[in-house]
């Protein structure tokens, strides 16, 4: 079945560090890939979204680029910030019903 | 506009006993579903409805575990009776219409039994 991997963390940085955490996926057919953020104490929140091969999405400086070929989704930030401290997960739906089906996340910490 | 709403937050219960949690989408989104979420995991569905009707409760243990969705609009979801392994936030999301559409996240229910 569908399925996302996710590099292990907890994941930690300095401020204005670059950032690259490594997701892959295996799906059949042509799934819609999503990076979700979960901060401390709130809910999950999207923070941006890819629909088809070669699609860039972005948010907030956070970028990730739908690649068909090595079945990756992976996050970057160029400078990260200490408010970017989350849980980040990715995520694919497939063109079935719709479910999301996770990664088991990405703790990243940014010290100051 | 209002996000989804979860209650209650946080729910302590003994092993064998019964639970409800309850959702209430963003209003309009046709599509709700019920994720559960193990500490240090990624969310898992549990079940998802179009309207009123279900489109995906493969992943419900239906021995112990049920929702409805009265109306098309709120859902419940229930544990009867719960286990140990049943710790876990439950989480509710909406979207408009479903098939590959963001969904939108409740803050979840934190259930602890013991």
């Amino acid at each position: 079945g569908d399925s996302v991997t996710q590099m292990e963390g907890p994941v930690t940085l300095s401020e204005e560090a670059f950032l690259t955490i490594n997701c892959t996926y295996t799906a059949t057919g042509y799934p819609s890939l999503f990076w979700y953020v979960q901060y401390p104490g709130e809910g999950l929140q999207l923070l941006l979204k890819a629909t088809k091969a070669d699609d860039k999405g972005s948010n907030k400086g956070f970028e990730a680029t739908y690649r068909k070929e090595t079945t990756s989704f992976h996050l970057e930030k160029g400078s990260v910030q200490v408010s970017d401290s989350a849980v980040y997960f990715c995520a694919l739906s497939d063109n079935q019903g719709g479910k999301l089906i996770f990664g088991q996340g990405t703790e990243l910490s940014v010290k100051p | 506009e209002a996000g989804v709403a979860q209650s209650p937050r946080y729910k302590i219960i003994e092993k064998r006993q019964s639970v409800a949690f309850w959702c209430n989408p963003i209003s309009g989104h046709a599509t709700l579903y019920w994720y559960q979420q193990i500490l240090g995991q990624g969310p898992k569905l549990l079940i998802q409805f179009q309207n009123n009707g279900v489109v995906d409760d493969s992943q419900l243990p239906k021995d112990r575990f049920s929702a409805e969705r009265l109306k098309g609009v709120d859902s419940t979801l229930k544990i009867q009776p719960a286990k140990l392994e049943d710790s876990a936030v439950y989480l509710c999301a909406s979207s408009f219409r479903g098939l590959q559409e963001t969904q939108y996240f409740g803050p979840g229910t934190r259930l602890l039994v013991l």
